[in-house]
Formats: structure tokens, C-alpha cells, sequence
């Protein structure tokens, strides 16, 4: 498949710290990225999203970052909290090739565990 | 507004079997695609329909189907179920546009015994 998902990398971090979750993309000819939070029995929940036009976006204690040199994209959340805790995932589209249309590519995610 | 709603929320059918999952958008979405979660495989992209037909379709065996009504709410099937169809199966839709945001519901768990 495209989105491998076996021993997903985990972050811990302590309550009110800065959390930084990286992600490596695939396809370079992707143009709009987003950022999604899924807790445990529940769908995946949006955070931010970004189009390749730009290379940061700022929300709500979260920061996007995104790289096309390196095809690398960033979740930063600042002061962490309990809540926060949940697999975070990175999420690819094709928009302007025509072909992709509602289709995500996702990466394999990432545990995040805040400690209170 | 009310969010994506799946059904049912759990479900378990013995291999052989077939079984038919339902999604209805948000008030207004047209666009509604599938995935599939597993621990293994991670989210993987079934397929995306609008105005009642599919436009894009991932890598999966023909056993896999969908359709779209007039109203926007989808169904996919699985015929002829495997073990390792046992999943977390997820729907989102989406407004029309060039760029918009995918809203998921909270997922059938299907379980293959």
C-alpha cells in the first residue's frame, strides 16, 4: 500500500512544552497538504492545512511548515496540552494535476503522548 | 451542521460474507470518498464519488464498490469478505471547490471472523 503503518514513531513531551511532529512526502507533484488529529475511536479531525504556494500557516497554537525542496512538512503545537494527546497524521494531494481530486495520501502518523 | 455520519458503528460478518456500509455527507458536500485504516497498512484510499459517480478509485481488488444517491449519501460494499478485510472504514466529504478540507465521520469498525 501507499501509507505504511508498523511501528508508527511516537513523541512524548511534557504538559505545556512545544511539540514538533515532522512529515516526509512523496509525491512532488503535490499541492495542498493538511494536518489531521485522530483520537482513539474517532474519525481523523482537521487541523491546518497548506498550499504549496506557501511554506508556513499559522492556526490556533499550531504552525504548519512546509519544505518542497526536501518534500518535508512540520506540525508545531505550541504549549502542549493533555488534549493534545492522539495520532497526528500528514496528508498529500495532487489538486492541480486534475486526476487526484478528493483523493489524500497519507503518511503512516505519529503518537503524540502529553504528560501532565 | 451536523458532521459526517456513519453506519453501523461496529459490525462483524464471517468470511465469505458480504456487507454494505452507509455515509451520509454533511448538508451540502457532494464529495464523498472511502478509506480504509488498518494497523498495518495504515489509511489507504478506497475510492471518491460526486453527483453519483466515482471520479477516482485506489488500489484495491474489485470486491470493493461504492455508489453515490441523488442525495449524496454513499454506500461501499465488500463482497466475498477476507480476514484481512477487518478495518476501520472512514468516509469524508467535502464541498465542491478546488481546494477544501476533507471532514471524516467517526468510522465502521469491521470486524471478519
Amino acid at each position: 500500500g501507499e501509507s505504511v503503518g508498523l511501528h508508527l514513531p511516537t513523541l512524548s513531551v511534557q504538559e505545556g512544552d512545544n511539540s514538533i511532529i515532522n512529515c516526509a512526502y512523496s509525491n512532488s507533484a503535490s499541492d495542498y497538504f493538511i494536518w489531521y488529529k485522530q483520537e482513539s475511536g474517532k474519525g481523523p479531525q482537521f487541523i491546518i492545512d497548506i498550499r504549496s504556494n506557501m511554506d508556513k500557516r499559522q492556526g490556533q497554537r499550531v504552525t504548519v511548515l512546509l519544505n518542497k525542496t526536501v518534500k518535508h512538512l512540520s506540525l508545531q503545537i505550541a504549549a502542549t496540552q493533555p488534549g493534545d494527546s492522539a495520532v497526528y497524521f500528514c496528508a498529500e494531494n495532487n489538486w492541480a494535476g486534475g486526476t487526484s481530486y478528493g483523493k489524500l495520501t497519507f503518511g503512516q502518523g505519529t503518537i503524540l503522548t502529553v504528560h501532565p | 451542521k451536523a458532521g459526517v455520519t456513519q453506519t453501523p458503528r461496529y459490525l462483524i460478518k464471517t468470511r465469505g460474507q458480504q456487507v454494505t456500509l452507509s455515509c451520509s455527507p454533511i448538508s451540502g458536500h457532494r464529495s464523498v470518498s472511502w478509506y480504509q485504516q488498518t494497523p498495518g497498512q495504515g489509511l489507504q484510499f478506497l475510492f471518491e464519488y460526486f453527483s453519483e459517480t466515482q471520479r477516482n478509485k485506489g488500489n484495491f481488488p474489485g470486491r470493493f464498490s461504492g455508489r453515490q444517491f441523488s442525495n449524496s449519501r454513499s454506500e461501499m460494499n465488500v463482497s466475498t469478505l477476507e480476514l484481512g478485510d477487518s478495518a476501520l472504514y472512514l468516509c469524508a466529504s467535502r464541498e465542491l471547490g478546488e481546494v477544501a478540507e476533507a471532514f471524516f465521520g467517526q468510522g465502521t469498525r469491521l470486524t471478519v471472523v
